[in-house]
């Protein structure tokens, strides 16, 4: 499949070890966040999202993190697997406006 | 269930012409977005649709871009003249509910390559 980026920030970590992706966001204003995954070839798909009354939400071996104060968001992935292997981007936006991608962060797990 | 499907999947044009991508939304969806992707780069947003209503197009880079979803499903998303610049991954979404906050579900892209 075709790559959708070439320089990208890029973690790499140990398959079953945790992962965290970092996200710092521009706008003080947007109150909605979401992770994506980006697999080659293919369009994102949504993850996890967090609303700026939260600092934390969980889902299936995901975690957000959301630090309005230094506007920072984060993605932990627990017990990372080579199906993990991706591009990840994180999202804002607020109110009745489109979303606003940043520029993604590749994981690529060790096996 | 089929998810977003969009056609061609790539798509090689000359400086000049005009090309026209198509996106298939998930049955019933009421939203539909356009993205153009940049190699490297998040998608950012062209243009969203609410059924047939064009609601925002603030995203269109000039008005060489236009799209349209006449009937509240399928839609189109019309370069004329394309330039080079314009090469980019097009990438289409539906939701199930309006507004900008209802889950995206994403097609494959279709990558225009424009020599």
């Amino acid at each position: 499949g075709e790559s959708v980026g070439l320089h990208l920030p890029t973690l790499s970590v140990q398959e079953g070890d945790n992962s965290i992706i970092n996200c710092a966001y521009s706008n003080s204003a947007s109150d909605y966040f979401i992770w994506y995954k980006q697999e080659s070839g293919k369009g994102p798909q949504f993850i996890i999202d967090i609303r700026s009354n939260m600092d934390k939400r969980q889902g299936q071996r995901v975690t957000v993190l959301l630090n309005k104060t230094v506007k920072h968001l984060s993605l932990q992935i627990a017990a990372t697997q080579p199906g993990d292997s991706a591009v990840y981007f994180c999202a804002e936006n607020y109110g009745n406006t489109p979303l606003v991608f940043g520029k993604g962060t590749r994981l690529s797990v060790i096996a | 269930g089929a998810g977003v499907s969009q056609s061609p999947r790539y798509k090689v044009a000359k400086r000049g012409q005009d090309v026209a991508l198509r996106c298939d939304p998930i049955s019933g969806h009421v939203s539909l977005f356009w993205y153009q992707q940049a190699l490297g780069q998040g998608p950012e947003f062209l243009t969203y649709f609410q059924n047939e209503a064009q609601l925002d197009k603030s995203g269109l880079p000039s008005d060489r871009f236009f799209a349209e979803r006449p009937e509240g499903s399928v839609s189109t998303l019309k370069i004329q003249r394309t330039q080079q610049e314009d090469s980019a991954v097009y990438l289409c979404a539906s939701s199930l509910e309006q507004g900008f906050r209802s889950e995206q579900y994403f097609g494959p892209g279709t990558r225009l390559t424009v020599t």
